[in-house]
């Protein structure tokens, strides 16, 4: 299947930064990419679809600008998390869409102080 | 909506043990099931899928059968490893217009002991 990596694995920041998280499809061009949040020990939440060249679709009560997604490629999407809060610390994983598989990156763990 | 459903855990087992881990489901039409696993601090992997009734999936010793008439896709495995650990979850991709959107479980976590 698809390989998909994340960049970066593990980000610290300060309350009211910005934190650009890239996801690459290392082995595919992937016109759709997936971006989902996981809470400790919870299962995973749909936050948008990435699709290359247009807008991202969002899911209801996901905030579009405070999570910006674009996917100026086939090969990377990024999300931007605008203004962080110690809220928005989570889990990222981002996934691409292959032969009716979703195929997951190793996910971005996101710590605001 | 679509909807999945599976055991709460954790499920802690003996190494060597039968591991069962039920799921259902709730969708219109035909959708495709599958199972990821997550080991700690990582990403989902795509353990095995199904598309279509009766089919099974199969990876690692690990399996599942799509069963349209009880609306299930329980993971089995015969016979458990340490290695196993990690977190499981079920999910479907509807046959409707939702797209390719995946609807998940809300895991469950295996725990294995020597």
């Amino acid at each position: 299947g698809a390989v998909v990596s994340q960049h970066p694995s593990r980000v610290i920041c300060k309350s009211g930064t910005s934190v650009k998280i890239e996801c690459r499809s290392l082995d595919f061009q992937a016109t759709t990419m997936f971006w989902y949040r996981q809470f400790p020990k919870k299962s995973l939440m749909l936050m948008a679809t990435s699709n290359e060249g247009s807008k991202a679709t969002y899911e209801q009560g996901v905030e579009k600008d405070k999570f910006l997604i674009n996917h100026a490629s086939l090969t990377l999407s990024t999300l931007t998390v605008t203004s962080a809060h110690p809220e928005d610390s989570s889990f990222y994983i981002c996934s691409v869409f292959q032969t009716n598989t979703q195929y997951f990156g190793p996910g971005t763990r996101l710590t605001v102080l | 909506g679509d909807s999945v459903t599976q055991m709460e855990g954790p499920v802690t087992l003996s190494e060597e043990a039968f591991l069962t881990i039920n799921c259902t489901y709730t969708a219109t039409g035909y959708p495709s099931l599958f199972w990821y696993v997550q080991y700690p601090g990582e990403g989902l992997q795509l353990l095995l899928k199904a598309t279509k009734a009766d089919d099974k999936g199969s990876n690692k010793g690990f399996e599942a059968t799509y069963r349209k008439e009880t609306t299930s896709f329980h993971l089995e495995k015969g016979s458990v490893q340490v290695s196993d650990s990690a977190v499981y979850f079920c999910a479907l991709r509807g046959s409707g217009g939702g797209g390719n959107k995946l609807t998940f479980g809300t895991g469950t976590q295996l725990k294995v002991e020597l």
